[in-house]
């Protein structure tokens, strides 16, 4: 079975445009998440959704960022008004069971955004 | 907020010698520790964990030590292969809140 996909791999965009960033998480895992990974930074929680839970947005660093998943499936990332330091690599992840970490994450390979 | 921190962004080793990988944790609610290991250009993979019952947990060549009175825990290689040049993070987890640290990168010389 494929792992988690996501697109586009690298996107450069200018300050002030909007992006939008997708993740195919692993068919069956109920739980995904976003991470975000600065130069020289640990992995920077984003938002987790759950089956039909209400997503936990905690992680959201400011109201530019947003992210839905649609069908308990695909889900988006989506950035308003660009700024230079959301230049990162954004990374989503799939677990079976969220919530217990007996399940690992399982990446995917990430989305390298650069502001300019 | 640190609460996962390794103090070593870098870390060489002679191939066949063992890779010693630290990590440290501030929060006493962590109750599951994983180590996962990330190539340029791939998301991390799952390498092993240890729940905070245990204090030790082996795979293979790698296995986790965790000190739980010393809120640290330890990722041994032996031994160290020059596949397994790579950067590996730490990651500690309170059901589904899961925190990584900056990550160390290793280098195994042949």
């Amino acid at each position: 079975g494929a792992g988690v996909s996501q697109s586009p791999s690298n996107k450069v965009t200018e300050k002030g445009k909007d992006v939008e960033l997708r993740c195919d998480p692993i068919s069956g895992h109920t739980a995904l998440y976003w991470y975000r990974q600065s130069l020289g930074q640990g992995l920077e929680f984003l938002i987790y959704f759950q089956g039909n839970s209400a997503p936990d947005k905690s992680g959201l660093p400011s109201d530019r960022f947003s992210a839905e998943r649609t069908g308990g499936s695909v889900s988006t990332l989506t950035i308003q008004r660009t700024q230079q330091e959301d230049s990162a690599v954004y990374l989503c992840a799939s677990s079976l069971y969220g919530g217990q970490f007996s399940s690992p994450l399982h990446f995917g390979n990430g989305t390298r955004l650069t502001v300019t | 907020d640190q609460q996962v921190k390794q103090n070593s962004p870098s870390l060489s080793v002679q191939e066949g010698r063992i890779s010693i990988l630290n990590c440290d944790y501030t929060n006493s609610m962590f109750d599951y520790f994983l180590w996962y290991k990330k190539y340029p250009a791939e998301g991390p993979t799952f390498l092993i964990s240890i729940s905070s019952i245990k204090d030790k947990n082996e795979d293979g060549r790698f296995t986790v030590f965790l000190n739980k009175s010393a809120k640290h825990l330890s990722l041994h290689i032996v031994p160290s292969q020059p596949g397994d040049s790579a950067v590996y993070f730490c990651a500690a987890s309170a059901g589904r809140d899961m925190r990584f640290g900056a990550g160390t990168r290793l280098t195994v010389k042949p």
